[in-house]
């Protein structure tokens, strides 16, 4: 019974490249989640997201930033025109409809 | 904004010993999980508490939501070196978008 996937789990952009984010939830989940962990900070929301529909995109910086999660594949977090501040350890959760998160391992994304 | 805090925010024990480690908000939430988290992972689901006042346990873990829904803590016992890593709470306010709120962890070493 496979966990949450996400790769890459390493991920090295120069600025102003774009990084692309890819997470399969578990099995049986419909309803995905992103956080984003800073240094020295706890997680933070960022975006929710069913197939095909963003729910709550609250935590997403207005710029540069875009998720999706389509009817087949991954959903993808991704990130334009990467700058430093960008550098973090993203994290996908998924969930069925109301219950538990359940986080994948995370992709730490490092902007040079 | 719903803030949690965790104390302490480090905590250097030896093996055996009992500890407990707080997580406070002046919100109320409607669940709050405790995750524990090791270096480059995702953060693992420990426990959901739900009612005011439930305390559940799990193995030499103890979980305890607060009355009023706003306080959690977790208690160790025997602590081991296993038990080392980041533990995090974080809060659901409820609703239909199960946004978790993170509190920033309380970092665990058991020394041997």
């Amino acid at each position: 019974n496979a966990g949450v996937m996400q790769n890459p789990r390493h991920l090295v952009r120069r600025r102003g490249q774009e990084a692309r984010l890819r997470c399969s939830p578990m099995k049986g989940h419909s309803h995905v989640y992103w956080y984003r962990q800073l240094p020295e900070e706890g997680l933070k929301f960022m975006v929710y997201l069913q197939k095909e529909n963003i729910i709550d995109e609250s935590g997403m910086p207005k710029e540069r930033f875009s998720a999706e999660f389509p009817k087949e594949g991954p959903s993808i977090l991704r990130i334009q025109q990467v700058v430093r501040g960008d550098s973090a350890a993203y994290f996908c959760a998924s969930s069925p409809p109301g219950r538990e998160q359940y986080f994948g391992p995370g992709t730490r994304l490092t902007v040079l | 904004t719903q803030l949690l805090e965790q104390s302490p925010q480090f905590l250097s024990i030896q093996e055996g010993e009992n500890l407990t480690v707080y997580c406070n908000s002046s919100s109320v939430f409607s669940s709050l999980q405790w995750y524990r988290q090791e270096p480059g992972e995702g953060p693992v689901l420990l426990v959901t508490v739900v009612t005011g006042g439930e305390v559940k346990k799990l193995k030499r873990l103890t979980f305890q939501f607060g009355d009023a829904r706003k306080d959690s803590s977790l208690h160790i016992t025997a602590a081991q070196p296993g038990d080392t890593g980041l533990y995090l709470c974080a809060g659901d306010s409820g609703g239909s978008n199960y946004k978790l709120t993170f509190g920033k962890g309380t970092l665990l070493t058991v020394n041997p």
